[in-house]
C-alpha cells in the first residue's frame, strides 16, 4: 500500500492563479480531510468529506473547493490564489468502519507558496 | 467549541534526559485524545491515544501519556531522550463519537535535544 500520497511536493503560484492539489488513498478509507498547517497555528481543517459525493467545510473553507468523485481521491482547488494561502497542506484519511474513532493516516504534505 | 493548549512552543532537553510535554483540552466533555509527531519535512504520525479505560497509555516510540479528568491534561512523557526524537509535537483531541473522525490540534511543541 502507498497510504496517502500528495502531489505535488512543492508548488509556486502568482496571485490570482488557480490550481489544484491532489491527494489519493489506497486503503479505501471513507473520510478524507485536508488541513493546512502554518508556523505557531498547528493544523487546521479546511474541508472533509465522509464519502464519495460527500463533503463539508471546516475550519478555515474560505478560498478552497473540494469535491469527492470517488473514494480514493479527494482534491483541493484553489480557485484564485493569495498570499494569505502560502503554508503547507496536509491530506488525512481514516476508515469510518467500527463506529469508534479511527486513526487518521497522513500525506507528506504540499509546501505552496503564493507570492 | 473545543480548543487544545500546548503551552510550550519550544523544549530543549538533554540527551538522555526525561521529557514531558504539556497539553491541555476545553471540551463540553471527555474527547478523544492523541499525540501525534512530525519530524522535519514529514508528515504526521499517531504517537499515542486515549480512547477510555487506563488513564496511562503507552505508544510507540518509548512515549507515555497521563490523562488526567480533572486537569483535563493529556501530558506526554518519555523516561531518555533521544537525538531522534528531535522534532514537533502535536497534542489533538476529537469528539467522542462523532462518527467521524474530526480532529482539532493544538499550535505544537518543538522539541530540541542537546548533546
Amino acid at each position: 500500500n502507498a497510504g496517502v500520497t500528495q502531489t505535488p511536493k512543492f508548488q509556486v503560484l502568482k496571485t490570482g492563479q488557480s490550481m489544484t492539489l491532489q491527494c489519493a488513498q489506497d486503503m479505501n478509507h471513507e473520510y478524507m480531510s485536508w488541513y493546512r498547517q502554518d508556523p505557531g497555528m498547528g493544523l487546521r481543517l479546511i474541508h472533509y468529506s465522509v464519502g464519495a459525493g460527500i463533503t463539508d467545510q471546516g475550519e478555515v473553507p474560505n478560498g478552497y473547493n473540494v469535491s469527492r468523485s470517488t473514494t480514493e481521491d479527494f482534491p483541493l482547488r484553489l480557485l484564485s490564489a493569495a498570499p494569505s494561502q502560502t503554508s503547507v497542506y496536509f491530506c488525512a484519511s481514516s476508515s469510518l468502519s467500527g463506529g469508534a474513532f479511527n486513526e487518521q493516516f497522513f500525506g507528506p504534505g504540499t509546501r505552496l507558496t503564493v507570492l | 467549541a473545543q480548543s487544545v493548549t500546548q503551552p510550550d512552543i519550544h523544549i530543549t532537553v538533554s540527551e538522555g534526559a526525561s521529557l514531558e510535554l504539556r497539553c491541555n483540552y476545553s471540551y463540553g466533555a471527555t474527547p478523544y485524545l492523541f499525540w501525534y509527531v512530525q519530524s522535519p519535512g514529514q508528515g504526521l504520525q499517531l504517537l499515542l491515544k486515549y480512547f477510555s479505560g487506563d488513564t496511562l497509555v503507552q505508544g510507540i516510540k518509548g512515549f507515555e501519556a497521563e490523562f488526567k479528568r480533572s486537569q483535563s491534561s493529556f501530558n506526554l512523557r518519555k523516561p531518555s531522550v533521544h537525538w531522534s526524537d528531535a522534532a514537533e509535537y502535536f497534542c489533538a483531541v476529537a469528539p467522542m463519537n462523532s462518527g467521524y473522525s474530526t480532529l482539532t490540534f493544538g499550535k505544537g511543541t518543538m522539541l530540541l535535544v542537546s548533546p
